[in-house]
């Protein structure tokens, strides 16, 4: 089953703009984490976020957790055509195996 | 140290034919992850293993689906008497310990004609 929802679906913005996307989740997890995914290509790894942990930075991206309304955010800030991908979420279950489970992600598109 | 290796790149059979796709994880890493993708969808998950060892596959279907991450060589997902709905991205992944980032590889896009 679907963990994780994004919002928006789809996103398009200028370079130069900032970019947030959110995450929504449904059970309780250990780690929430981001993945982009350039057209046809496997996923990369951004940055993972503690169940304990509330904000976290790399680089010009910045995350935010809360567990309490089981929902993330990632901001990336001053965009450039080079982020233009898919971003998704994925969630680390308590009480089961370590399996990571994918929303279905959003479509960022960075116009020049 | 090379990244998640999979094989081949594209893989095309014809309904009933048997696929079988092939993923070596990154050097010290001995968990295994297997996820499936459709176009404009997230990522399914199928299948974790450990060396030697399946730790869950319960996203992956009771028949004609199998996976092994043998003590020697890469993990082999392998789908047998394949049918149009089999096609679809293939992406392994691996990680040293559970509950850390994971590495994936680039896929093996299967279509099924």
């Amino acid at each position: 089953s679907q963990q994780g929802e994004e919002d928006p679906q789809a996103l398009s913005i200028q370079e130069g703009e900032n970019a947030t996307m959110n995450c929504s989740y449904k059970t309780s997890i250990n780690n929430l984490q981001w993945y982009r995914q350039n057209s046809g290509r496997g996923l990369v790894h951004l940055i993972l976020i503690r169940s304990n942990e509330r904000e976290k930075h790399s680089g010009r991206l910045r995350v935010t957790l809360d567990t309490s309304k089981k929902s993330s955010s990632l901001l990336i800030t001053a965009s450039r055509a080079a982020d233009t991908a898919s971003y998704f979420c994925a969630t680390g279950t308590q009480g089961g195996s370590e399996k990571l489970v994918f929303g279905k992600g959003t479509k960022l598109t960075v116009n020049p | 140290n090379a990244g998640v290796m999979q094989n081949p790149r594209h893989l095309v059979r014809r309904r009933g034919q048997e696929a079988r796709l092939r993923c070596s994880p990154m050097k010290g890493h001995s968990h295994v992850y297997w996820y499936r993708q459709l176009p404009e969808e997230g990522l399914k998950f199928m299948v974790y293993l450990q060396k030697e060892n399946i730790i869950d596959e319960s996203g992956m279907p009771k028949e004609r689906f199998s996976a092994e991450f043998p003590k020697e060589g890469p993990s082999i997902l392998r789908i047998q008497q394949v049918v149009r709905g089999d096609s679809a991205a293939y992406f392994c992944a691996s990680s040293p310990r559970e509950g850390e980032k994971l590495f994936f590889g680039s896929g093996t896009q299967l279509s099924v004609l």
